[in-house]
């Protein structure tokens, strides 16, 4: 089967500007993942969906981000306007059940120059 | 709030020697993984290893969990300079909504 895939791999843009990050999990995976690693620190959770559904978003730093998952299928993060401390490695994750079974994408490099 | 925490952070060995890694964690789990991440590229699994089970080997890796303690270790022998990287440890929680929660990273470097 078809792994997780984010796009793009790598995005450059400045400071102020918006980036769309695009993430496709194996198909029939309900739960979707989001994570980032901003200044080679530590790994973050950013939200979960179940479907089209936002399980948990506990994790989002700030209204400049936004993340969508219409129809259940692939899902998007938006970061609007983007700032310096933006950058860093943002992945994806995907999952048919909550316990087993997590597939990450080979991540999505961003950075805010 | 991060759950796993790896001890020590930072790792430099030559190569051909072992390195270990520690992960500890607070509640209780239904699984724990090993990833790896090179040069700020995507996530390798490497291992999972389920709450029953006290020890994993896949190649030159050994994965350890102690539930008693909360701590698992990764064990790397024969250390090349391609397993320069970070490592970060994944637990799987029974409990709560959010159930993944990655460790702080341990950056390990092989010098050949």
């Amino acid at each position: 089967e078809a792994g997780v895939t984010q796009f793009p791999s790598h995005s450059v843009i400045e400071k102020g500007q918006t980036v769309t990050l695009r993430c496709d999990p194996i198909s029939g995976h309900d739960n979707l993942y989001w994570y980032r690693r901003v200044m080679g620190k530590e790994i973050k959770f950013l939200l979960h969906f179940v479907k089209e559904s936002k399980q948990d978003e506990s994790g989002m730093p700030n209204n400049r981000f936004l993340a969508e998952r219409t129809g259940g299928t692939y899902s998007t993060l938006k970061v609007q306007p983007a700032e310096l401390e933006d950058s860093g490695v943002y992945f994806c994750a995907s999952s048919h059940q909550q316990n087993y079974g997590y597939t990450f994408g080979s991540g999505t490099r961003l950075t805010v120059v | 709030s991060q759950q796993g925490e790896e001890d020590p952070q930072a790792l430099s060995i030559q190569e051909g020697e072992n390195a270990t890694m520690n992960c500890s964690y607070k509640t209780s789990i239904n699984n724990l993984q090993w990833y790896r991440q090179n040069s700020g590229r995507g996530l390798v699994h490497l291992i999972l290893i389920r709450s029953n089970e006290r020890e994993k080997h896949s190649g030159r890796l050994r994965v350890t969990l102690d539930t008693s303690k909360k701590s698992s270790s990764l064990l790397i022998t024969a250390s090349r300079a391609a397993d320069t990287a970070s490592y970060f440890c994944l637990t799987n929680m029974m409990t709560g909504n959010n159930r993944l929660a990655f460790g702080k990273g341990n950056q390990v470097v092989v010098i050949p």
